[in-house]
Parts: structure tokens; sequence; C-alpha cells
């Protein structure tokens, strides 16, 4: 059981350029989300799912799209990267919206010169 | 303002000491998460309350509904307790899941 996987763990691109983080959960699990997290800031909601074929918007969407094609995946993909987006990534999901564990991936550090 | 607020930001304690880490929030909830958060590294789930205490080993985790606070304790603090730990809230009805404190930086001296 890998709980959730995310990868890549490094990345750094040029202003610019696209490029997708990629989530995979094996735990069947409804909910998944995705996260930045900035010095001082907390971890901030970007899009998440409630499960395959349904996204939203969280608190600071813009500049990235996410889809939900199946029930394991949540691809994060970033349109035209920009400095801003520089941050640590953290794919997370739960079985549901009831007061269960959160399981976080490892983690992307993403640096966009 | 935030809805959720950790106290302090950061902390250096000596190995042994007893430390308190203090989460408060402002909304009504249906659950709190702590969280920990070894540096480079991911994030793990410590405890999820949503009423009295918890505790797992040298941990324990307290939650106050009425005030609105929780916190968590760690006894004979060790290096490898190093980390950031991080509360979270999970607000019925919501279906964002969580809502983050900030986190706290611990340092344990040897």
């Amino acid at each position: 059981n890998a709980g959730v996987t995310q990868t890549p763990k490094f990345q750094v691109l040029k202003t610019g350029q696209s490029m997708t983080l990629q989530c995979a959960q094996d735990m069947n699990h409804e909910y998944m989300s995705w996260y930045r997290q900035d010095p001082g800031m907390g971890l901030r909601l970007i899009h998440y799912s409630v499960g395959a074929g349904i996204t939203d918007q969280g608190e600071v969407p813009n500049g990235y799209n996410v889809s939900r094609s199946t029930t394991e995946d949540f691809p994060l993909r970033l349109l035209s990267a920009a400095p801003s987006q520089t941050s640590v990534y953290f794919c997370a999901s739960t079985m549901g919206q009831g007061n269960t564990e959160a399981f976080f991936g490892q983690g992307t550090r993403l640096t966009v010169v | 303002k935030n809805e959720v607020e950790q106290s302090p930001q950061n902390l250096t304690a000596q190995e042994g000491e007893f430390i308190t880490i203090n989460c408060s929030y402002s909304v009504g909830i249906s659950a709190l998460h702590w969280l920990q958060q070894h540096p480079g590294g991911g994030i793990v789930s410590l405890f999820m309350l949503s009423s009295g205490k918890k505790k797992h080993g040298r941990l324990i985790a307290t939650i106050n509904i009425q005030e609105k606070h929780s916190s968590l304790h760690i006894t004979a603090s060790h290096p490898r307790d190093s980390a950031v730990y991080i509360c979270a809230v999970r607000i019925p009805g919501s279906a964002r899941q969580l809502t983050f404190g900030s986190g706290t930086q611990l340092t344990v001296l040897p």
C-alpha cells in the first residue's frame, strides 16, 4: 500500500514553461487536493476534487489546472510558470467528507527562474 | 485574521524538556488535525481529534471545543522531534477539507 505518491520531488522551470505534477493514491479515496506551502503562510488550497470527474477551485487557483479522470490520479498542471509559483506543492487525499485521516504526498519543491 | 492561529511560531528546547504547542481557531469545526513535517520531508498525520485527549507514545494532543483551542504536548523531547508541527481544522459542510495554521518550527537541541 503506497499511500499517496507524488512526483517529481524537485523541479526547476524557466518562466513560461509548462509542466504537470503527478499525484496518485491507491486507497480508493474520494477526496484529493493540491496545496502550496510558502514560508509563514501555511498550506493554501489550489484545487480539489470530490470524486472522479469533479473538480473545484480553492483559495489560489490562478495559473493552475487540474483534472480527475480516475479515482486514483489527480495531476496538477502549471500552464505558464511564473516566479510567483516557486513553492513546495503537496497532494493530499482523504476517504470522504467525514472526519477521516488525511494522507499527504512527499511534496514537490518547484523553482521557477 | 487567519481562522487557525498557532503559537509559538518558533520554539527551541533542550533535550528532555516538556514542550507545548498551541492552536486556536475561530470557526466551528468537526475535527482538528495535528501534522508533522520533517525538514525536506512530507507531511504525516499525528492525531485527529474531535473532543478530549489522545496519546501516542510521547505525544499528547488535547482539544477544548468550547474554548476553540488545542494543544500538542511532547514529553521528554528528543532531537528527532525537531520538525514543523501544523494544526489543521475541518470545517463541517465544507468540501475544502482542511484549513491550516502556519506551523510551529520546533528545534530540540542535544
